[in-house]
């Protein structure tokens, strides 16, 4: 499988929302109800912000929110704050028990 | 609450066998709701979903294509925690390897990571 695509990097100001896409193919994110993101702090395993597309694990901020459109995935960042500066990954099922990342989103909050 | 502890080498020389361990608290390897994955990071900063193993009434394994012919990923429930081995490793094996857990309740999103090792491919 070849990863999905994300944009190298994405900046914003705080209190700004920024958008990071994740692009795939309709055997990965355009086939299945199953896009995660991920958010990755320096020197830091990542962390699970969405699953299923959209959905938050509890306690997580409701500033984080999840789109998808054909076999593009969208992640929505509003607020931003300066502890959102991080790298952020989409993730995907890709059929036969298999799953497919993004090669990352660096995001800068100037 | 689950925690993930990983250990094993950080220097493995080409050709020979990458071996990660990694240990499970606050739940069990056995467990009919969860899978545990390997997932690495290369140096250039892109992460690599790489096998899993459950237990469904037996256990199960998946693996990832591009490296489906070199690993294994098993479960050791007496010690509860699982293993990644990865044979004939190359110097593009370099990366940072973390374990994670993923369960039915997120519909297999990897919820909770391990602190990550870091091995080097290297003579």
């Amino acid at each position: 499988q070849s990863a999905l695509t994300q944009p190298a990097s994405v900046s914003g100001s705080p209190g700004q929302s920024i958008t990071i896409s994740c692009t795939g193919t309709s055997s990965d994110v355009g086939g299945y109800t199953l896009v995660s993101w991920y958010q990755q702090h320096p020197g830091k395993a990542p962390k699970l912000m969405l699953y299923e597309d959209n959905k938050r694990p509890s306690g997580l901020s409701n500033r984080f929110s999840g789109s998808k459109s054909g076999n593009t995935a969208s992640l929505t960042i509003s607020g931003l704050q300066a502890d959102d500066d991080a790298d952020y990954y989409c993730c995907s099922y890709a059929g036969s028990s298999t799953w497919v990342f993004g090669g990352g989103t660096k995001l800068t909050v100037l | 609450q689950v925690q993930l502890q990983q250990s094993g080498p950080g220097l493995v020389k080409p050709s020979q066998t990458l071996s990660l361990t990694c240990g499970i608290s606050g739940d069990s390897v056995s467990s009919n709701s969860a899978a545990w994955n390997w997932i690495r990071q290369s140096p250039s900063g892109g992460l690599e979903w790489l096998g899993r193993t459950y237990y469904r009434s037996r256990w199960y394994n998946d693996y990832a294509v591009s490296v489906k012919s070199r690993i294994s990923v098993n479960p050791d429930t007496s010690k509860n925690q699982f293993s990644l081995q990865l044979n004939s490793v190359r110097p593009e094996d370099t990366a940072v390897y973390y374990c994670a857990r993923s369960g039915d309740r997120l519909s297999y999103a990897f919820e909770i990571w391990g602190q990550g090792t870091m091995v080097t491919v290297s003579a």
